[in-house]
C-alpha cells in the first residue's frame, strides 16, 4: 500500500542552525506534498506545501524541495528559533486522502 | 471565525460506553476526514467523506460509525469503547486540491 517514510524521528539543533527533515513516498501518482507543524497539545497546521510541477518552494525561513524521480522531498528550516520546536509531519497525496509520515520531533535549544 | 471545530475537547469515559464526537466546518469544503493520533503521535486516517458520502474507510472497526448529516458536519460515534481507543481524534476538511485543515482535536481517555 501507499507509504511515506520520514527521517529523522527526533532532531536537536542549536538556535540559529539549520534543520532538515526528509521524506520518501511510494505512490508515483502522488502530486501534492504538504508539511504540517504540530505544537504540543495543538492541531497540525500547514506550514508549506509543494506540487509535483515544482522542484522547490521557499517561504521566509522554510523551504521545501521535491525530487519526483527519486520520490524524495525535504523540509529545510534555516536560522532556527526556539519557537520552531514542534513535531513536523510530511504528507503525500493519494486518491481522496493524504498519507502522513511518522513525524519528526524538532527541538531547538537556545 | 472560519474554522474547523470539534466538541468536546476532552472526553473521559469507562470501557464499554458509547460516545460521540462532533465536527463542523464553515469553510465550504466538500471533503471531511477523521484521523486518530496515538500516543506515538502517528496520524492515521480513519474515514473520508465527500459531499456527505463515505469514500474512505481505512479498515476501522465497525464500532466506529461516522455520520454526515450535511457537508459541513461529520460526527463520529464510537460503541463499546475499549482501552485501545484512547487517543486524540482530529477532524479535518479540505477543498479540491488536497490541502487539509484540522480541527483542535478531541482527547479521548478510556478507563
Amino acid at each position: 500500500g501507499e507509504n511515506v517514510e520520514q527521517h529523522p524521528s527526533t532532531l536537536s539543533v542549536q538556535e540559529g542552525d539549520s534543520a532538515v527533515i526528509k521524506c520518501t513516498y511510494s505512490d508515483s501518482a502522488s502530486n501534492y506534498f504538504p508539511w504540517y507543524k504540530q505544537e504540543l497539545g495543538k492541531r497540525p497546521q500547514l506550514i508549506i506545501d509543494i506540487r509535483s510541477n515544482v522542484g522547490e518552494k521557499k517561504d521566509q525561513r522554510i523551504a521545501v524541495t521535491l525530487n519526483k524521480t527519486a520520490k524524495h522531498f525535504s523540509l529545510h528550516i534555516t536560522e532556527t528559533q526556539p519557537e520552531d520546536s514542534a513535531v513536523y509531519f510530511c504528507a503525500a497525496s493519494s486518491p481522496h486522502k493524504l498519507i502522513f509520515g511518522t513525524g519528526t520531533r524538532l527541538q531547538v535549544f537556545p | 471565525d472560519t474554522a474547523v471545530s470539534q466538541t468536546p475537547k476532552y472526553l473521559v469515559t469507562q470501557m464499554g460506553n458509547d460516545k460521540s464526537i462532533k465536527c463542523e466546518q464553515n469553510l465550504g469544503h466538500d471533503t471531511m476526514y477523521w484521523y486518530k493520533q496515538d500516543s506515538k503521535k502517528f496520524l492515521k486516517i480513519m474515514f473520508s467523506y465527500n459531499n456527505k458520502e463515505l469514500i474512505i474507510n481505512e479498515t476501522v472497526p465497525n464500532r466506529f460509525s461516522p455520520k454526515s448529516p450535511d457537508k459541513a458536519h461529520l460526527n463520529l460515534h464510537i460503541n463499546s469503547l475499549e482501552l485501545g481507543d484512547s487517543a486524540v481524534y482530529f477532524c479535518a476538511s479540505s477543498p479540491p486540491g488536497n490541502t487539509q485543515y484540522f480541527g483542535p482535536g478531541t482527547r479521548l481517555t478510556v478507563l
